[in-house]
């Protein structure tokens, strides 16, 4: 089955950068999502990768993708309190025609000023 | 323009009670997914639907059933709702395209339901 793993915390420095990692054990998966949710909020798409690519750049973010390890990571360069938050990896898994996403658990990003 | 909307956004009811949720996406999406955070954060999907037709159902009580009266709209009704219950609701909608790949899901606000 589909299985999604994060570690549950992580807590850095303001302006040092930060590295949120997760892996996957479908090898079907087609795009991995990273989301991001603040507190009390709504689930806010960071960036997504298609699983025939290895890195996407996109400003401060950098997601890593190793497909034979099944090991994504998203690097935040430059963290800021403002990225406090839970960041979600997700993985997209054809199901019948549609695309339901299987979560990891979420990190938990806290930036110490 | 909000792209996916849920109301109510806040929802406190009594055990027993029969309540609903509403989802509507103005993105001309043809699938729409309704997704359960439940106090861990944890999040699962519940229900797919394509084009008004129910796709996944994952294990989820009979209480649980949703209502797709178009493609625009899917809402959420809750029977006899309990205190295991209580989470974050939250609707999504996406552009399959089966084989061609997938389209991006796009999240509503949520809808957080409290039972007392």
């Amino acid at each position: 089955g589909e299985d999604v793993e994060q570690s549950l915390f992580l807590s850095v420095r303001e302006g040092d950068s930060s590295v949120i990692n997760c892996t996957y054990t479908d090898s079907s998966s087609t795009y991995l999502y990273w989301y991001k949710q603040e507190p009390g909020a709504g689930l806010q798409l960071l960036t997504y990768i298609f699983s025939n690519m290895d890195m996407k750049q996109d400003q401060r973010l950098t997601v890593l993708l190793n497909k034979k390890d099944k090991h994504l990571s998203l690097r935040i360069a430059d963290t800021q309190t403002g990225d406090s938050a839970i960041y979600f990896c997700a993985e997209s898994i054809f199901h019948s025609g549609n695309t339901p996403l299987v979560f990891g658990k979420g990190t938990r990003l806290s930036v110490i000023a | 323009d909000t792209a996916v909307s849920q109301t109510p956004k806040y929802l406190v009811t009594q055990m027993g009670n029969d309540k609903s949720i509403k989802c509507e996406q103005n993105l001309g999406h043809d699938t729409m997914y309704w997704y359960k955070q439940d106090s861990k954060k944890f999040l699962k999907i519940m229900f797919s639907y394509n084009n008004k037709e129910l796709i996944i159902n994952e294990t989820v009580p009979n209480r649980f059933s949703p209502k797709s009266p178009d493609k625009a709209h899917l809402n959420l009704h809750i029977n006899s709702l309990e205190l295991g219950d209580s989470a974050v609701y939250f609707c999504a909608s996406s552009q399959d395209r089966g084989l061609a790949g997938l389209g991006v899901p796009f999240f509503g606000p949520g809808t957080r339901l409290t039972v007392l």
